[in-house]
Formats: C-alpha cells, sequence, structure tokens
C-alpha cells in the first residue's frame, strides 16, 4: 500500500500568512493527487485534483504543486474561513489512500 | 445541483449487519464511478469501497474485503452498502462519494455507524 504522509500535523498562522503544507507519498504517484479540506463537522470538500488543477468554484488562493513523491498545497493568503483540517489522496493506485491530515488554526 | 444523501445508520452490536444507502440526485448516475469512505470519531479518511458505473466490478481495502459489499441500483439512482460481521472499528461516519477519473469530487453530508453492545 502506497503510504501519504502529511506535515505538519498541526499549523498556526496569521491572516494574511502564505502557508504551505506538504503531502509526501511511499512511491511514485505520479501527479495522482487530491487535496480536500474539511471543516469541523463538515464533510470533505474538493480543492485541488491531478496535483494543480484547481476545482470549479475554489477560491483562486489555493494552489497544488509536485509530482511524483511530494506535493505541496499552498494558501498565498490566509483568511478565517480557511480554518480546517486538510487531506490529500492518492489515487494512482488501489488501495486508495489518504493522508493524516494538516490542521490549521489561525494564530 | 449535485446531492448525495446517505441513510440506514444507527447503533449495531459487534457481529451483526448494516445497510447504508445513498441516494443521488442532479446528475446522470450511471455515468460514475461511486465509493463509500469512512472516518472514524477525531480520525482521518479511509477508503472502503468502490464500484464501477455499471455495477460490473467492486474493489475493497483488506480491511471490509469479506465483509463488506457495495451495490448500486441505477434504476433509482442508489448506492448501497451492506455491512456484515461489524467489529468496534468499523464505528466511522460513512460517506457517500462521486469518483471522477480517481477522485472525489461531490460527498454527501455522512451518516453515523456505531458498533457496541
Amino acid at each position: 500500500d502506497i503510504q501519504m504522509t502529511q506535515s505538519p500535523s498541526f499549523l498556526s498562522a496569521s491572516v494574511g500568512d502564505r502557508v504551505t503544507l506538504s503531502c509526501k507519498a511511499s512511491q511514485n504517484i505520479n501527479k495522482y493527487l487530491a487535496w480536500y479540506q474539511q471543516k469541523l463537522g463538515e464533510a470533505p470538500k474538493l480543492l485541488i485534483y491531478n496535483a494543480n488543477s484547481l476545482q470549479t468554484g475554489i477560491p483562486s488562493r489555493f494552489s497544488g504543486s509536485g509530482s511524483g513523491t511530494d506535493f505541496t498545497l499552498t494558501i498565498s493568503s490566509l483568511q478565517p474561513e480557511d480554518v480546517a483540517t486538510y487531506f490529500c489522496l492518492q489515487h494512482n493506485s488501489w488501495p486508495l489512500t489518504f493522508g493524516s491530515g494538516t490542521k490549521l488554526e489561525i494564530k | 445541483e449535485v446531492q448525495l444523501v446517505e441513510s440506514g445508520g444507527g447503533l449495531v452490536q459487534p457481529g451483526r449487519s448494516l445497510k447504508l444507502s445513498c441516494v443521488a440526485s442532479g446528475f446522470t448516475f450511471n455515468n460514475y464511478w461511486m465509493t463509500w469512505i469512512r472516518q472514524a470519531p477525531g480520525k482521518g479518511l479511509e477508503w472502503v469501497a468502490s464500484i464501477t458505473n455499471t455495477g460490473g466490478s467492486t474493489y475493497y481495502p483488506d480491511s471490509v474485503k469479506g465483509r463488506f459489499t457495495i451495490s448500486r441500483d441505477n434504476a433509482k439512482s442508489t448506492l448501497y452498502l451492506q455491512m456484515n460481521s461489524l467489529r468496534s472499528e468499523d464505528t466511522a461516519t460513512y460517506y457517500c462519494t462521486r469518483r471522477i477519473r480517481g477522485y472525489f469530487d461531490y460527498w454527501g453530508q455522512g451518516v453515523m455507524v456505531t458498533v457496541s453492545s
């Protein structure tokens, strides 16, 4: 199984900060990585697919990059509504696996 | 508007069975693979089962293989998850999701399953 490692597990940043979240795969997953945002008590929401494609309706301050084993989700200017846990998903091969998440809070 | 509405959750004893349903609307159901994903309380996300658009093939992780069965009724735009031999570690919120090109673009609100005596 492909292991997905997210870092950091917890991040506290200020409004307006540029924030970078990391997701590393235990083996090559090409570009087949998605990022999800989950707010407290809600279902996850798709932000980014195929490593760098922004889902329709998602603010442009969110962006994704990477390929192979190393991937990054960047929020260019953190907003209060971005408080959430962020998960990555590899869909390169079965079984599909998620990272353990990064919890993002406002300082 | 795409909507996925799960039902059928609840409290069940270990070793018993439960069947979840997910009614889909707002898209052509039989054009899409569908997937169940679960999340234990305070934990991360775990893929549980996937089914092709025709229902001809299904996929499971080892953790549920042989105990869970995913199925669909395209005429009713409904996805199912039959869960047998339930264990305490199956306690989670179960999400119905639409799969597109490998990832999941729409999620239901989730249904809670609690396995406890």
